[in-house]
């Protein structure tokens, strides 16, 4: 099966607070994280990333925590505004047979209330 | 909008039917990802071509193909349609030959088999 999974589903925030939005991967030879946002009728597009060799990087209202001992990454949103409110996807880039991939969670809903 | 085209946006089919999706890619990529995305099954990458040549196979089923032609489009065929194969079909590209570097993904081709 894949090798990267999200803790919640689903996550409802009101406008203004911060959301954290969890994934845990199970391939420690990653050594590539990327968090997605895939708005309704788009396709995912490219939020933040971070090199195994880092444990947190900092965007625009948006850090990801990576915890390499527990195999977890997470992405913040600081002042989450209605226009976050999307699917968010992590995905790993691991070598997979002679071949980097790169590997894709379930996603998580944030729904953002005014 | 990320630079890549998809077309068309949305397709309705048969069973048993055959069905071509393209692709355009961001000005400047060599790299061109298909992937299939589904409510159950998320984001599955089928397969990777880097400037014309074949550069990775995911989960993609025989009936299925792809080919990337000279001047970068890629064109995904799937064949003997099965209601299963309803999904959103997404086309990314970037421009390196290995997904370490960001993905620019398009709107997706929304395929529905009656």
């Amino acid at each position: 099966g894949e090798s990267v999974g999200l803790h919640l589903p689903t996550l409802s925030v009101q406008e203004g607070d911060n959301s954290i939005i969890n994934c845990a991967y199970s391939n420690s030879a990653s050594d590539y994280f990327i968090w997605y946002k895939q708005e309704s009728g788009k396709g995912p597009q490219f939020i933040i990333d971070i090199r195994s060799n880092m444990d947190k990087r900092q965007g625009q209202r948006v850090t990801v925590l990576l915890n390499k001992t527990v195999k977890h990454l997470s992405l913040q949103i600081a002042a989450t505004q209605p226009g976050d409110s999307a699917v968010y996807f992590c995905a790993e880039v691991g070598l997979g047979g002679s071949n980097y991939k790169l590997t894709f969670g379930k996603g998580t809903l944030l729904t953002v209330n005014p | 909008d990320s630079g890549v085209t998809q077309t068309p946006k949305h397709l309705i089919t048969a069973t048993g039917q055959r069905v071509t999706l393209r692709c355009s890619p961001r000005s400047g990529d060599l790299s061109v990802y298909w992937y299939q995305q589904s409510l159950d099954q998320g984001l599955q990458f089928l397969i990777q071509y880097y400037n014309g040549e074949e550069r990775a196979k995911g989960n993609i089923l025989e009936r299925f193909s792809a080919q990337q032609f000279p001047d970068l489009h890629s064109e995904l065929n799937l064949s003997s349609l099965e209601l299963g194969d309803s999904a959103l079909y997404f086309c990314a590209s970037s421009v390196a030959p290995t997904p370490g570097e960001k993905l620019f993904f398009g709107s997706g081709t929304q395929l529905s088999v009656l």
